[in-house]
């Protein structure tokens, strides 16, 4: 079975902080992709990044950084320096590779509050 | 290029009733799929189409039904509504055909309430 957990409901920080947000997920699957999306107030998912799982890369994109790894099936997500408008829901999900288990496998999210 | 579209974006229903909803996604996607938010069960996969075929299917009643058009329009019903149905239905739209590597594009979803 598929599942995603992210153990940390809800996260205060104060402005400029560095804040790390966790994902771990289980599967079976060889061959699967992994994403983080944001939820804002206004209510639509904004995708933020993909990881393939062949591809243990971290990658970093501004202020946000993605840790991705295969031993520890975790796949954890920076926020440096963070700013008030940082603050929204955000979700780690799974996607199988295979060719009918397309639906995505969601966390229940974490929460970020960014404080001025 | 214009995001995906979900129409209503807010809907107040009585129990018993049914409702539809629309979701256009992105120009050129030809997957759509539905998924239902609710505090308590979080984000849950409902039903996926691609090229007017139902794909895959979550675990929900009979009562949620849904179907693609061919300019890949997408309605989902739920009929006989309970007060459990209140949820953000959130539509999602992707390029992909049988590959699964790329990324779902999210509307603003349409808030339920069922009273």
């Amino acid at each position: 079975a598929q599942k995603v957990t992210q153990a940390q409901t809800e996260i205060s920080v104060v402005e400029k902080e560095d804040v790390t947000l966790d994902c771990v997920y289980e599967t079976r699957d060889t061959t699967y992709y992994l994403f983080w999306y944001k939820q804002p107030p206004s209510g639509e998912l904004v995708f933020l990044i993909r990881r393939n799982s062949f591809d243990e890369q971290n990658e970093i994109s501004g202020r946000y950084s993605w840790n991705f790894q295969k031993s520890t099936s975790s796949f954890n997500f920076t926020i440096t320096a963070s700013q008030v408008v940082d603050s929204a829901v955000y979700f780690c999900a799974l996607r199988a590779h295979a060719g009918n288990n397309r639906k995505l496998i969601w966390g229940l999210g974490t929460s970020l509050a960014v404080n001025p | 290029k214009a995001g995906v579209t979900q129409t209503p974006r807010y809907l107040i229903k009585t129990r018993g009733q049914q409702v539809t909803l629309s979701c256009s996604p992105i120009s050129g996607h030809r997957s759509v799929s539905w998924y239902q938010q609710t505090p308590g069960q979080g984000l849950q996969f409902l039903f996926e189409y691609f090229s007017e075929t139902q794909r895959n299917k979550g675990n929900f009643p009979g009562r949620f039904s849904g179907r693609q058009f061919s300019n890949s329009r997408s309605e989902m019903n739920v009929s006989t509504l309970e007060l459990g149905d209140s949820a953000l239905y959130l539509c999602a739209s992707s390029t992909s055909g049988t590959g699964t590597n790329t990324e779902a594009f999210f509307g603003q979803g349409t808030r339920l309430t069922v009273v």
